[in-house]
């Protein structure tokens, strides 16, 4: 069965370094998704992706955020400058149409030191 | 942000029961509704989906009912099995309203005991 892959599974980086999660979607899926769940907490949505820009985005999805789909594979989330607070579950999602099922991978543990 | 409820924290049932996990929601636009599973160290995986026209939907061991004027919806396990022990999660968006945006609740631990 088709699914979505993250890389890396972990990630530890310094506060203020730049990082970039990496997601391939499902192949014939075209809205991709960017969640995340801190420790404890609900699973937040961050953003939305289709037709090559941005659909929607939280509160959460500051200036610091950005997404890009580089290739017709790749699904990118970076982080300019992390904070502490970014620790994380990266969550990278997909659906083949907006009413229909977002599919998760499982996710990037994001580890901010 | 408490658009979506699950009061129940945890759940515990026997092999071969019905398992019933609730979930409460305050946003009248939602017009779609998920049931996703998860285990450690995995993402959530989809389980069933009902969109606000319907009432019920059934797959297999699994199904969903919608009431709307409680804003209330239920997952039913029949029969439990030991596998089914995970966290499940009910979530929410307005599709046709304009958002894909997922909102979820906190999730429900099920164990079922063998």
């Amino acid at each position: 069965e088709p699914e979505v892959t993250q890389t890396p599974s972990h990630q530890v980086t310094q506060m203020g370094q730049e990082v970039i999660l990496r997601c391939v979607p499902i192949s014939n899926h075209l809205y991709f998704y960017w969640y995340r769940q801190i420790l404890g907490q609900k699973v937040e949505f961050l953003v939305s992706f289709y037709n090559n820009e941005i659909s929607e985005k939280s509160e959460i999805f500051d200036d610091q955020f950005s997404v890009e789909r580089p290739d017709g594979s790749n699904f990118t989330l970076k982080i300019r400058s992390t904070k502490l607070e970014d620790s994380a579950m990266y969550f990278c999602a997909s659906s083949d149409d907006r009413d229909q099922p977002q599919h998760f991978g499982d996710g990037t543990r994001l580890s901010i030191l | 942000d408490q658009q979506v409820k699950q009061n129940s924290p945890s759940l515990s049932v026997q092999e071969g029961r019905i398992s019933i996990l609730n979930c409460d929601y305050t946003n009248s636009m939602f017009d779609y509704f998920l049931w996703y599973k998860k285990y450690p160290a995995e993402g959530p995986t989809f389980l069933i989906s009902i969109s606000s026209i319907k009432d019920k939907n059934e797959d297999g061991r699994f199904t969903v009912f919608l009431n709307k004027s409680a804003k209330h919806l239920s997952l039913h396990i029949v029969p439990s099995q030991p596998g089914d022990s995970a966290v499940y999660f009910c979530a929410a968006n307005f599709p046709q309203g304009g958002s894909e945006k997922l909102v979820f609740g906190k999730g429900t631990k099920l164990t079922v005991n063998p």
